[in-house]
């Protein structure tokens, strides 16, 4: 069964160093999301990507934050300048349509210390 | 606008059933279903649609009151493997951003 797969699985990065976040979406699909979820609490929305472009963000996803399709596989997550509060677990997620079923990816522990 | 969900948690004894409530202060376009075990991704479970469609696994059912913005959904016959975290997650517009609630914990005993 196809999934979405994320590496690395942990990062541990020092505050204020830059972090690349990489997610490989379902083949087929054209629709990805990226969320965070701090340990114990919801799973928040960041961003959604399709066609190349952001389609929405939220008030989280700032200007220290970029997401990058470099190629037909690949959809990243960039966080410029890390921050502690950006110690999190991060998940992609991909669909077939804008609002159908995500599928998620066993997600990033990033901790910034 | 986050959707609110009821309860935080339950209890269940294998075999029980258990009803897991979503609601929403706006009209909705659809609610969606995850569970999340401890230490995993999210992992999905249905969507339901206004004007009634939906779409999800077999063996869970739910149900979306449209005049109340308002989702629930029903654990019958619970098993162990149901443990975990449920989150509602609402779209106000069809190519809106899912937004989740806090999630409600279920805890099953053998």
């Amino acid at each position: 069964e196809p999934e979405v797969t994320q590496t690395p699985s942990h990062q541990v990065t020092q505050m204020g160093q830059e972090v690349i976040l990489r997610c490989v979406p379902i083949s087929n699909h054209l629709y990805f999301y990226w969320y965070r979820q701090i340990l114990g609490q919801k799973v928040e929305f960041l961003v959604s990507f399709y066609n190349n472009e952001i389609s929405e963000k939220s008030e989280i996803f700032d200007d220290q934050f970029s997401v990058e399709r470099p190629d037909g596989s690949n959809f990243t997550l960039k966080i410029r300048s890390t921050k502690l509060e950006d110690s999190a677990m991060y998940f992609c997620a991909s669909s077939g349509e804008f609002g159908s079923e995500q599928y998620f990816g066993p997600g990033t522990r990033l901790t910034v210390t | 606008q986050q959707p609110v969900q009821s309860p935080q948690a339950v209890i269940l004894r294998e075999g029980e059933d258990a009803v897991i409530n979503c609601s929403s202060s706006k009209a909705l376009y659809s609610v969606h279903w995850y569970r999340q075990k401890h230490g995993e991704a999210p992992v999905f479970l249905m969507i339901l649609l206004k004007g009634g469609e939906q779409k999800g696994h077999d063996k869970i059912s739910a149900s979306f009151n449209e005049k109340k913005q308002q989702s629930s959904l029903y654990l019958t016959a619970s098993q162990l493997s149901y443990s975990g975290t449920y989150f509602c997650g609402t779209e106000i517009g069809r190519d809106d951003k899912i937004i989740f609630g806090k999630g409600t914990r279920l805890h099953i005993l053998p």
